[in-house]
């Protein structure tokens, strides 16, 4: 069975302060992994997309990466409204289906 | 574009009541998703739809769910009888499916927030 675990469940920054957030995967032939990124009372929103070990993507303060186990998604200098829950998906091969983790809620505080 | 729309966006009733939540998709787009999002199980994939027509239906609960997708441009997911235990927040999602199960992004629309009392 494809298992998504996120963590942390929480984290909480200082203004600037960089770090990681954790996507750990097991899935039957990755078709692709899924960054998104979900503000309260609303859906989430599409950040990235990666397809193969070693890719990386950048928007802004964030930077995803990929490896054959886990994805990143690494935080440089994030300000407060970079505060959100951030869900990792991922597509298996023969499958439309995504399968998502239950989200990292980051707090960033000024 | 308007992004995918659901209505109504709440929706509070009473257990043994019917309720029925609307998705319109975005224009253009071949598939359909619906899920429902719980503090404790996160993000579930219910049902999805291709062309119009249902694929999956595992990750629908059980037997009071059920979903249509009429045409294109609509889909409903409707719980008889609803019970206190299928509060969560339902949203849809749709995407363009390519051959070869090569999908695009899926976009989500804002959600229905349920209370069944």
């Amino acid at each position: 069975e494809d298992q998504v675990t996120q963590s942390p469940e929480a984290l909480r920054l200082q203004e600037g302060e960089s770090s990681s957030l954790n996507c750990s995967y097991t899935v039957s032939g990755l078709r692709g992994l899924f960054w998104y990124r979900q503000d309260p009372g609303k859906g989430p929103e599409f950040l990235f997309t990666l397809y193969s070990a070693g890719e990386e993507k950048e928007k802004e303060r964030l930077k995803a990466t990929l490896t054959k186990k886990e994805s990143f998604l690494h935080i440089t200098a994030p300000k407060p409204e970079d505060s959100a829950t951030y869900l990792c998906a991922v597509q298996a091969g023969g499958s439309e289906k995504l399968v998502f983790g239950k989200g990292t809620k980051l707090t960033v505080n000024p | 574009d308007a992004g995918v729309i659901q209505s109504p966006r709440h929706e509070v009733t009473e257990m043994g009541q019917e309720v029925t939540l609307r998705c319109k998709p975005i224009s253009g787009h071949n598939s359909l998703f619906w899920y429902r999002q719980t503090m404790m199980r996160g993000l579930e994939l219910l049902i999805y739809f291709n062309n119009n027509v249902p694929i999956d239906d595992s990750g629908m609960p059980e037997d009071r769910f059920s979903a249509k997708m009429p045409n294109a441009s609509f889909s409903t997911l409707k719980i008889q009888p609803s019970e206190p235990r299928d509060s969560a927040v339902y949203f849809c999602a749709s995407t363009q499916v390519h051959s070869g199960l090569y999908q695009e992004t899926q976009y989500f629309g804002p959600g229905t927030r349920l209370l069944v009392l």
